[in-house]
């Protein structure tokens, strides 16, 4: 399994960035994915769900109505859409896999090393 | 939804065990029996090392256990080994729209 984050960089507030996730090595279209992220030296906070066939949708009150995920199961790819970005949203951010496959649930099981976002003035 | 509590740290001696606790509340930790811990080395992602309160994926050591009593999850680690030093941290499924919460983590020191 591997799973590898890019679209991160640096991007003045109120500015958007895109964060692409490209899955292998498992059947992507049956798990679920997550973003999470971390702030460097801080805790971990999870940020957005998507059910394996995009019909649910979770995100965090903090990124509610600013975030978008998405997934493209022909493409074996997760997104995360950030838009209105805050300097509170910098840190790195990772995608993981949902340990069991389907509406299961029970933990995330793979994740990839992570994508840096800075959202700096 | 607030982060789970987790102590800043813990620490212990080689071969002895250390636990770590994880309180949250009747909405989350204490809700569902999905209480996950992950470790996470400095400059690494995390890795899961329990999955539903109680099980470890394929591959990590039986030193590491964990359990839940009411809104309080546990992790303990026995026979503490130098690479058991890193951050831990606990999460629990807490329904809605809040999916995930993860705890504050705690940094184990092996002495």
């Amino acid at each position: 399994v591997q799973l590898v984050e890019s679209g991160g960089g640096l991007v003045q507030p109120g500015r958007s960035l895109r964060l692409s996730c490209a899955a292998s090595g498992f059947t992507f279209d049956e798990y679920a994915m997550h973003w999470v992220r971390q702030v460097p030296g801080k805790g971990l906070e999870w940020v957005s769900h998507i059910s394996w066939n995009s019909a649910n949708i979770d995100y965090a009150d903090s990124v509610k109505g600013r975030f978008t995920i998405s997934r493209d199961n022909a493409k074996n790819s997760l997104f995360l859409q950030m838009n209105s970005l805050r300097a509170e949203d910098t840190a790195l951010y990772y995608c993981a896999k949902e340990l069991s496959g389907y509406d299961s649930l029970g933990g995330l099981d793979y994740w990839g090393q992570g994508t840096l976002v800075t959202v700096f003035s | 939804q607030s982060a789970l509590t987790q102590p800043p740290s813990a620490s212990g001696s080689p071969g002895q065990s250390v636990t770590i606790s994880c309180t949250g509340t009747s909405s989350d930790v204490g809700a569902f029996n999905f209480v996950s811990w992950y470790q996470q080395h400095p400059g690494k992602a995390p890795k899961l090392i329990i999955f539903d309160v109680t099980k470890r994926p394929s591959g990590v050591p039986d030193r590491f256990s964990g359990s839940k009593s009411g809104n309080t999850a546990s992790l303990t680690v026995s026979g503490l080994r130098a690479e058991d030093e890193s951050d831990y941290y606990c999460s629990a499924y807490a329904g809605g729209n809040n999916f995930y919460v993860f705890g504050s983590g705690t940094k184990v020191t092996v002495l």
